[in-house]
């Protein structure tokens, strides 16, 4: 079965600092991984995927995140926050078997502080 | 144009009536998702369609009745709905279901309210 698991439900970071999500997933296949981002009342939008190529992805908003099969994780991250990227980010990840299912993580509040 | 559209935003009933959710996409996508997201937590598949036929009922209550009408919409009939029914109600669309590198693009959700 395929879990996913984002390691802190909160993170609190100063406008100008670096960001980092931390997401750590099981499976017994090659998974695809997505972050994605919602605001308040908003729906979700895409920040970044990973699908077995490059293991260094880049994403929306100065994001990018590394894919680190030996860890089993796919850590967000950002070298400077901005006020506007306070917000609900949550990991996902999908399997080519389960037949659209995805399985997300409970999710990470962003909060930065001016 | 990458765009799901929802329509109602906002929604309140009461445990008696009948009402539906609309989305619509004109990617092209042939998959089409319903989750339901309640505050502070992540959303919940409810419903996945696949070239209009329903794939996925993730063991749904009938009070929620999905449609499918063409591959561009997707419809949510509600009907004699629980005060804990109230949450945030998304709809998504893929190119396929069933591939994990397809993304998913949601629409802004409706905001329904059962009282």
């Amino acid at each position: 079965a395929q879990s996913v698991t984002q390691l802190d439900s909160h993170v609190s970071v100063s406008e100008g600092t670096p960001v980092l999500l931390r997401c750590n997933y099981s499976s017994s296949y090659s998974p695809s991984l997505f972050w994605y981002v919602q605001h308040p009342n908003k729906g979700l939008q895409l920040l970044l995927k990973y699908t077995s190529a490059a293991t260094l992805v880049k994403g929306i908003n100065g994001f990018e995140a590394e894919f680190k099969k030996s860890e089993t994780s796919f850590h967000l991250t950002k070298p400077s926050a901005h006020m506007s990227d306070a917000a609900e980010y949550f990991c996902v990840v999908t399997f080519n078997t389960n037949a659209g299912k995805s399985t997300f993580g409970d999710g990470t509040t962003l909060t930065v502080k001016p | 144009d990458t765009e799901v559209t929802q329509t109602p935003k906002h929604l309140v009933m009461g445990m008696t009536n009948k009402k539906s959710l609309k989305c619509e996409q004109h990617m092209g996508h042939r998959a089409m998702y319903w989750y339901k997201q309640k505050a502070k937590k992540p959303p919940e598949l409810m419903f996945v369609y696949s070239y209009e036929k329903l794939s996925i009922n993730e063991s749904v209550p009938s009070r929620f009745s999905p449609e499918c009408p063409n591959s561009s919409l997707l419809n949510l009939h509600l009907h004699a709905l629980q005060p804990e029914d109230s949450a945030l109600y998304l709809c998504a669309s893929s190119q396929k279901a069933g591939w994990g590198t397809d993304t998913q693009y949601f629409g802004p959700g409706t905001r329904l309210t059962v009282l």
